[in-house]
């Protein structure tokens, strides 16, 4: 069956770094885009990046643009973002969701990676 | 700001029936497929409808979706205490080429 895994979030300092992981199994990992989505603690879903099956097409929310990329290794069937430049309103639980194609439906989950931002 | 916009809360009796709106524009809801999702308490979403109106094997028929022009409908019949969650809508915004969700609607059933 599907299972997406998230690793690597954790408590990084205002301005910091940090690379999240997203590992998949149970499916062709080559043939899908894959997205993430971030939700506040307490707050809606947020829509971060997409990527394509090949990983030649990107699209990013304007509230991450320029400071976080999102990338891809299908011989390793992970998805990553790196996110730079992190200040408070990037704390949040951190999904992997996949998508059939850019713009598609999420049909399957990770269980979320928590980003905590503070000094 | 979202750029979908959902009631931030809906409740009805178990057993009952309750619509759940989710309101867009021309160039996101009204030019692409439209998908709900249900999360449950300190839980991952988890797909309910998707393509306006299409359900997963695992959903049960008690969930069902439409769409007309800019705005998206989630209907729950046969309420269950189980049905509590929040539930969003999502698409794609062609123009803005993002992903965007509803604010979420959280369900009470009484």
């Amino acid at each position: 069956q599907v299972h997406l895994v998230e690793s690597g979030g954790g408590v990084v300092q205002p301005g910091g770094s940090l690379r999240l992981s997203c590992t998949a199994s149970g499916f062709m990992f080559s043939s899908y885009a894959m997205n993430w989505v971030r939700q506040a603690p307490g707050k809606g879903l947020e829509w971060v990046a997409v990527i394509s099956y090949d990983g030649v097409i990107k699209y990013y929310a304007d509230s991450v643009k320029g400071r976080f990329t999102i990338s891809r290794d299908n011989s390793m069937n992970t998805v990553y973002v790196q996110m730079n430049s992190l200040t408070a309103e990037d704390t949040a639980f951190y999904f992997c969701a996949r998508g059939h194609i850019i713009g598609a439906y999420f049909d399957f989950w990770g269980q979320g990676s928590l980003v905590t931002v503070s000094s | 700001q979202s750029v979908l916009t959902q009631p931030p809360s809906v409740s009805a009796a178990p057993g009952q029936k309750v619509t759940i709106s989710c309101s867009g524009g021309s160039s996101n809801i009204g030019n692409n497929y439209v998908s709900w999702y249900q999360q449950l308490p300190g839980t991952a979403p988890k797909l309910l409808i998707y393509d306006n109106r299409k359900r997963p094997s695992d959903i049960p028929d008690r969930f069902s979706g439409s769409k007309s022009g800019t705005s998206a409908t989630l209907d729950i019949t046969g309420l269950q205490t189980g049905d509590e969650a929040d539930y969003y809508c999502g698409t794609w915004d062609s123009s803005l080429r993002i992903g965007v969700f509803g604010g979420g609607s959280r369900l009470t059933v009484l």
